[in-house]
């Protein structure tokens, strides 16, 4: 069975204090590695999409990476805007479901 | 675009009524998928769609219809309500292309079952 496991459950850091989300997972066979961002009382919002080993993707102060058995979410010099739940899903199919774990929660104080 | 939306955004309901939630999105995405959304937990799939007139079932389907005949909705039945089915409920959709997996969620029903 797909397994998808965050760490921590919660992260409080300072403005400017950089540090990591790590996701790691067992599955069959990946397609793709997911990283979405959900706001209080909204729906997850789409970040990036990792494929192979090895690749890395950025966008502001996110860069999330990937290896055979996990993926880090690393934040750099965080904002208090940054604050919200950052969830990871695996994709093993094309037509078959998403599996997700159940977030990091991030809250960054000025 | 609209994107994907969502009715109603809350929803309260007596153990055994039904009702059916629904989901539109304006993207021309053939994958639509609900899933629920328990406190400090991920999201689970319920049901997904890879076309108008296919449907099949995700992690907890028990409890819950859908149907798809059109590309544009897909909307989720309830048949009984239970208080087990207290959840927020998201509808997402996609692409169907092999190299496009990423979905695009909606804003989410907020459904407490008495």
């Amino acid at each position: 069975e797909d397994q998808v496991t965050q760490s921590p459950e919660a992260l409080r850091l300072q403005e400017g204090e950089s540090s990591s989300l790590n996701c790691s997972y067992t599955v069959s066979g990946l397609r793709g590695l997911f990283w979405y961002r959900q706001d209080p009382g909204k729906g997850p919002e789409f970040l990036f999409t990792l494929y192979s080993a090895g690749e890395e993707k950025e966008k502001e102060r996110l860069k999330a990476t990937l290896t055979k058995k996990e993926s880090f979410l690393h934040i750099t010099a965080p904002k208090p805007e940054d604050s919200a739940t950052y969830l990871c899903a695996v994709q093993v199919t094309w037509a078959g479901k998403s599996t997700f774990g159940d977030g990091t929660t991030l809250t960054v104080k000025p | 675009n609209a994107g994907v939306t969502q009715t109603p955004k809350f929803q309260v309901l007596k153990t055994g009524q039904s009702m059916t939630l629904q989901c539109a999105q304006d993207m021309n995405h053939e994958y639509m998928s609900w899933y629920r959304q328990d406190p400090g937990m991920g999201l689970r799939l319920i049901h997904y769609s890879v076309g108008a007139g296919i449907t099949d079932q995700g992690e907890v389907p028990n409890g819950y219809n859908v149907s798809r005949s059109t590309t544009e909705d897909f909307p989720l039945r309830l048949l009984s309500a239970a208080p087990s089915q207290t959840s927020v409920y998201f509808c997402a959709s996609r692409r169907g292309t092999v190299d496009h997996y990423e979905q695009y969620f909606g804003p989410g029903t907020r459904l407490t079952v008495t």
